[in-house]
C-alpha cells in the first residue's frame, strides 16, 4: 500500500530554534516529492524534490531527498513566529497519483 | 481502509459538458476541502465546508459549486467545463488540530 509519513505530528520550539521535519515514503513508481506550508486554507508550495542527494534552499528553509532511504528533510532555521504552520509532504508516482502525509504542526513561540 | 476516496481518478471532458467530482471520507471529519493543483503551483482552495450543510469558497470558486448534505459526501461539480479547469484536483478532510487527510487525486482535462 502506497503511503506517506511525516514525524513528528506536531512541535513546538522557540523562536531561533532550528527544527527538522521528517517525511517517509513507500510510494510505488516514485516521481517527485513535494513540500507545503499550510496557514490558513490552502497550502503553499516551498519545494519539489525528484533527485537524490541535491539539496534545495529557500532563504531559511531547505530541503534533501534520499531515495535509497525513501525518505525526506525539510529544515528550518532561526525560526520565527511566521513560520507556525502545518507543513504537508506529498509524494506523486509516475501515475499522476498523488500521496499526502497528515501533516507536521509546528508552533514557534516568542 | 479509512480514508478519502475520490472519484474518477482520469477524466477528458469537451469544452461546455458538466461533470461532479466525487469525494467520500469515513473517518466522520467534519472539515472537507477541494483544491486544485495547476502544473508549477500550490493548492489552491475552490471550496471547503466545516459540517454537514455548509459550504463556503475559498480562493478560486468561479466555475465551480459544492455541497454538503451529509458528513461523508462533498461532490463538486463542473457546470459548463472551461480549458483553464483543466488541472488536478484534490479532495481533503480534517478533524480539529489533527493532520490532513487527502484524496489520491482527480486528473482532468477540458479540451
Amino acid at each position: 500500500e502506497d503511503k506517506v509519513v511525516q514525524s513528528p505530528l506536531s512541535l513546538v520550539v522557540h523562536e531561533g530554534d532550528t527544527v527538522t521535519l521528517n517525511c517517509s515514503y513507500e510510494v510505488t513508481n516514485f516521481r517527485s516529492l513535494l513540500w507545503y506550508k499550510q496557514e490558513k486554507k490552502a497550502p503553499t508550495f516551498l519545494f519539489m524534490l525528484t533527485s537524490s542527494g541535491i539539496e534545495k534552499k529557500s532563504g531559511r528553509l531547505s530541503s534533501i531527498l534520499d531515495k535509497k532511504e525513501l525518505f525526506s528533510i525539510l529544515n528550518i532555521t532561526a525560526t520565527q513566529t511566521g513560520d507556525s504552520a502545518v507543513y504537508l509532504c506529498a509524494v506523486s508516482n509516475t501515475g499522476n497519483q498523488f500521496y499526502f502525509g497528515t501533516g507536521t504542526s509546528l508552533t514557534v513561540i516568542p | 481502509n479509512a480514508g478519502v476516496t475520490q472519484t474518477p481518478k482520469f477524466r477528458i471532458l469537451k469544452i461546455g459538458q458538466s461533470m461532479t467530482l466525487q469525494c467520500a471520507q469515513d473517518m466522520n471529519h467534519n472539515y472537507m476541502y477541494w483544491y486544485r493543483q495547476d502544473p508549477g503551483m500550490g493548492l489552491k482552495l475552490i471550496y471547503y465546508s466545516v459540517g454537514a450543510g455548509i459550504t463556503d469558497k475559498g480562493e478560486v470558486p468561479n466555475g465551480y459549486n459544492v455541497s454538503r448534505s451529509t458528513t461523508e459526501d462533498f461532490p463538486l461539480r463542473l457546470e459548463l467545463a472551461a480549458p483553464s479547469q483543466t488541472s488536478v484536483y484534490f479532495c481533503a478532510s480534517r478533524q480539529g488540530d489533527r493532520g490532513y487527510t487527502f484524496g489520491s487525486g482527480t486528473r482532468l482535462t477540458v479540451v
